[in-house]
Parts: C-alpha cells; sequence; structure tokens
C-alpha cells in the first residue's frame, strides 16, 4: 500500500513558472524525501526534510513539512523544461526501527513546456 | 563512482516463463532493495537485504517470486511463473547509512512485460 498520496497527479506549466506539489501521508515520521523519475529512469533523490524541520532548501528546490497536517510541498522555482519528469514523496515511519524503509506516493508528473 | 547496475534492461515473456533480474549495487552499500513499479504509480517494496540476510519480505509474492543475495553483493529476483500481471518495472535500490540516515540510489530498472 502507499502511504503518500501526491496532488496533483499532473500538472503542465510554461517554462519560467513555479511548480507546487503536494504530498500528504498517513502515520507519524521519522523523515521525508523527494525523488524525481525521468521517463524510463531509476529514482533520483533530491532532497530529504526530517519531522523536526519546516522548510529546506537546494538550489530552485523548497521543501515544506507540516506534522500536524502530515503533508508537505515540494516548490521547484523558474522552471525548466528540464525539469519534466514524475516526482515522488516518501516518508519513511517513525515506528520504523530498521532502517530506512521508506514508502512511496503515486506521484505527480509534470510537464514544462518550453 | 558507479552507479546502481541492472540487467536486462528490458525484458518480454510469454506468461507461466520464468525471468530473472540482476542487481550489482553501489560498492560498499549493505543494504539493497527490490521494488516493482506498476504503471503510473510509486515504487513497492518487495524485499529489503541488509548484507545477505532478508530483513523484510512480507510484500513478495512467495508463491512465485524469489530472491537472494549472495555474498552480500549482488542479488538476483526471479519470478517462476510469470503472470500478466507481473508486467511492472523491478528496481533495484541500495543505500549507506550516513548522519543518522539512509539514502537510497537507484538503478534504471528492468521492464517486464509479460504476454
Amino acid at each position: 500500500s502507499q502511504q503518500g498520496e501526491e496532488d496533483p497527479q499532473a500538472l503542465s506549466i510554461q517554462e519560467g513558472e513555479n511548480a507546487t506539489m503536494n504530498c500528504s501521508y498517513k502515520t507519524s515520521i521519522n523523515n521525508l524525501q523527494w525523488y524525481r523519475q525521468n521517463s524510463g529512469r531509476g529514482l533520483v533523490h533530491l532532497i530529504l526534510i526530517r519531522s523536526n524541520e519546516r522548510e529546506k532548501h537546494s538550489g530552485r528546490l523548497r521543501v515544506t513539512l507540516d506534522t500536524s497536517k502530515k503533508s508537505s510541498s515540494l516548490l521547484i522555482t523558474a522552471s525548466r523544461a528540464a525539469d519534466t519528469a514524475s516526482y515522488f514523496c516518501a516518508t519513511d515511519a517513525m515506528n520504523n526501527n530498521a532502517g530506512n524503509m521508506l514508502t512511496f506516493g503515486g506521484g505527480t508528473r509534470l510537464m514544462v513546456k518550453p | 563512482e558507479a552507479g546502481v547496475v541492472q540487467s536486462p534492461r528490458y525484458k518480454i515473456i510469454e506468461k507461466k516463463q520464468p525471468v530473472a533480474f540482476w542487481c550489482n549495487p553501489i560498492s560498499g552499500h549493505n543494504t539493497l532493495y527490490w521494488y516493482r513499479q506498476n504503471l503510473g504509480q510509486g515504487p513497492e517494496l518487495l524485499i529489503r537485504y541488509e548484507n545477505e540476510e532478508a530483513v523484510d519480505d512480507s510484500q513478495l509474492p512467495k508463491d512465485r517470486f524469489s530472491a537472494e543475495r549472495l555474498k552480500g553483493v549482488d542479488s538476483t529476483l526471479k519470478i517462476q511463473p510469470a503472470e500478466l500481471g507481473d508486467s511492472a518495472v523491478y528496481l533495484c535500490a541500495s543505500s549507506l547509512y550516513s548522519r543518522g540516515l539512509y539514502e537510497q540510489y537507484f538503478g534504471p530498472g528492468t521492464r517486464l512485460t509479460v504476454t
């Protein structure tokens, strides 16, 4: 079963615009991670935010986490055509004593038009 | 540094045939994962290894799926016999414990089509 649910499922924007994707989850977490997947490729780790953090930045990426609402958002600023991909959130549940056991959401398919 | 290597990249088989996938993790990564990703969905964990030991295989359909990780390095995932519903991308990932966290690195996957 998938814990995270991304919203929207698909997003189409023009190059230069910002893209915002949201993720909701069900159980308490140690951390939440965002991954990108280009068509036909494996997943690439983008950013990790711990449960005691509220916001994190990495280049054009900004991630927020609201543990009271069990939700996270990924913002990509000044989007480029190369950002076209699927984006997945993944949660590491708090009762997981076995290391990084990630549960992935269904993903947001982002298309950035040149 | 080489990433996670998987082979084959693509496989087309008829139902009831066996199939095997191979994964070579990043050197030094003790933890290895096999995921299945259906079209339009996120990956779902099938099995996780810590060195040679399978520590979580609760999602692995054991009637037809098997996996092994000999010597704690390479791993193979086998399906016998394959069913139409097994068509998916099978992803291998490995991780290293760093700064109190595990970061997972994924291979490109094997796209399986069962006809």
